[in-house]
């Protein structure tokens, strides 16, 4: 069964510094995705992970993957308020529809 | 254009009323899914289309029932609903794998409905 962990679940961090958020999955995977939910809101796409060793950058966030450490780590730089909200990692179940969601990290980050 | 439309943006029903939640995209995408989430959890997938055709439903009660009358909308009819299922309703789409196996792509959801049931 394929699990996927976040950690931590919950950050309070404060502008202008660096933290990053962990998510571990259980079994072979080759995808991996982050989304960003604010409050009251729905999901937004922030990046899809391919391969092993992928990383991809937007702004002040940059996603890793290492499929053999089967982790992804999203890095938040320099952080500002906008970036407050709560992150979602997901991993496909190979060859079909379905996502396995991580529990989400809640970021606070205050001005 | 990544935009998935939803409406009602809110809805309040009673247990014995019968509404519809609809969900639109115009991305050519041909699957097609409904997520159900509560406060500070992840989203639950529901049901998923692919090609207008009933791919998964994950054991959800039948007061809930999906359709898809082409391939740009999806409709989820909810009927005798109970305080518990009270929640944000999202519509997520995205695009399909070629050839036999189904690929996972990247899904874009649209902006949510928020069901209250009384």
């Amino acid at each position: 069964e394929l699990k996927v962990e976040q950690n931590p679940l919950f950050l309070s961090m404060q502008e202008g510094k660096n933290y990053t958020i962990y998510c571990n999955y259980s079994t072979t995977s080759d995808r991996l995705y982050w989304y960003r939910q604010d409050p009251g809101k729905s999901l937004e796409s922030l990046f899809v992970l391919l391969s092993n060793g992928a990383v991809k950058q937007e702004g002040r966030l940059m996603a890793s993957l290492d499929t053999k450490a089967r982790l992804s780590t999203l890095h938040i730089t320099a952080a500002v308020h906008d970036l407050s909200a709560t992150y979602f990692c997901a991993v496909d179940m190979d060859s079909n529809y379905q996502l396995i969601w991580g529990a989400g990290t809640k970021l606070i980050i205050k001005p | 254009d990544t935009e998935v439309t939803q409406t009602p943006k809110h809805l309040v029903m009673g247990m014995t009323n019968k509404k519809s939640l609809k969900c639109e995209q115009h991305m050519g995408h041909r699957a097609m899914y409904w997520y159900k989430q509560k406060a500070k959890k992840p989203p639950e997938l529901m049901f998923v289309y692919s090609y207008e055709k009933l791919s998964i439903n994950e054991s959800v009660p039948s007061r809930f029932s999906p359709e898809c009358p082409n391939s740009s909308l999806l409709n989820l009819h909810l009927h005798a609903l109970q305080p518990e299922d009270s929640a944000l309703y999202l519509c997520a789409s995205s695009q399909v794998g070629q050839g036999a196996v189904a690929v996972q792509e990247t899904q874009y959801f649209g902006p949510g409905t928020r069901l209250l049931v009384l």
